[in-house]
């Protein structure tokens, strides 16, 4: 079965630092990669999709996809406590609709 | 805009009993799902549908019932619950079968087994 992993599992960054998440699958059909971020009590809501190898960049946040390693990387600059909440990576295949989630990562900003 | 809705907000079952959670959306979504959260993890798939009365089994099926009854709503079926069982359980939609869709998820089901 498709696996998604991510790390580091949790991550302690300054304000005004940067956050640098990671994520993996281990599918080789897998074409679209999501971050999402999960405030604590909240749902899940999409901060960014990326599909192209390259960089994407909007406002503080930049993500990364490597498709040949099937890696994406998540940077968060000049990093706010508002920025804490789990951050979760999804992957999905080109000839599914399966959608899978990795852990997270938790990160927490600190004043 | 839309929004997703699941009932109940809370349940509390008993070991072995059978529970149902269900989901409903106005988003007009082709696609719906069914994920489990323990205690602020990651998300695990039980399942999805792509469309009224599709049913496709997720990593985490084993244990769980889904019925797609129409294309707005989505149930979940516990159909034994396990003691000291606490878990969210997450609906979430998207628009269409292809590309990087957005997905959209419901205020989740806190499960309680005792």
């Amino acid at each position: 079965q498709q696996k998604v992993q991510q790390s580091p599992e949790s991550l302690i960054v300054p304000e005004g630092g940067m956050a640098s998440l990671n994520c993996t699958s281990s599918d080789r059909n897998v074409d679209y990669f999501w971050w999402y971020r999960q405030h604590s009590g909240k749902s899940p809501k999409m901060l960014m999709s990326i599909f192209s190898n390259g960089e994407k960049e909007e406002g503080r946040f930049t993500v990364h996809l490597n498709k040949a390693s099937l890696h994406t990387s998540l940077h968060i600059r000049d990093s706010q406590p508002s920025d804490s909440a789990l951050y979760l990576c999804a992957a999905r295949p080109s000839n599914t609709n399966k959608v899978v989630f990795g852990t997270g990562t938790r990160l927490q900003v600190l004043p | 805009g839309g929004i997703i809705t699941q009932t109940p907000k809370f349940l509390i079952g008993q070991e072995g009993q059978k529970l149902t959670l269900k989901c409903q959306q106005n988003f007009n979504h082709d696609t719906m799902y069914w994920y489990r959260q323990d205690s602020g993890k990651g998300l695990r798939l039980i399942y999805y549908s792509i469309t009224e009365n599709d049913l496709q089994k997720g990593d985490l099926s084993e244990g769980y019932d889904a019925s797609r009854e129409k294309k707005s709503s989505f149930s979940l079926t516990v159909t034994s619950a396990q003691k000291n069982e606490m878990a969210v359980f997450l609906c979430a939609s998207s628009m269409g079968t292809g590309g990087a869709l957005e997905q959209y998820f419901g205020p989740g089901t806190r499960l309680t087994v005792l």
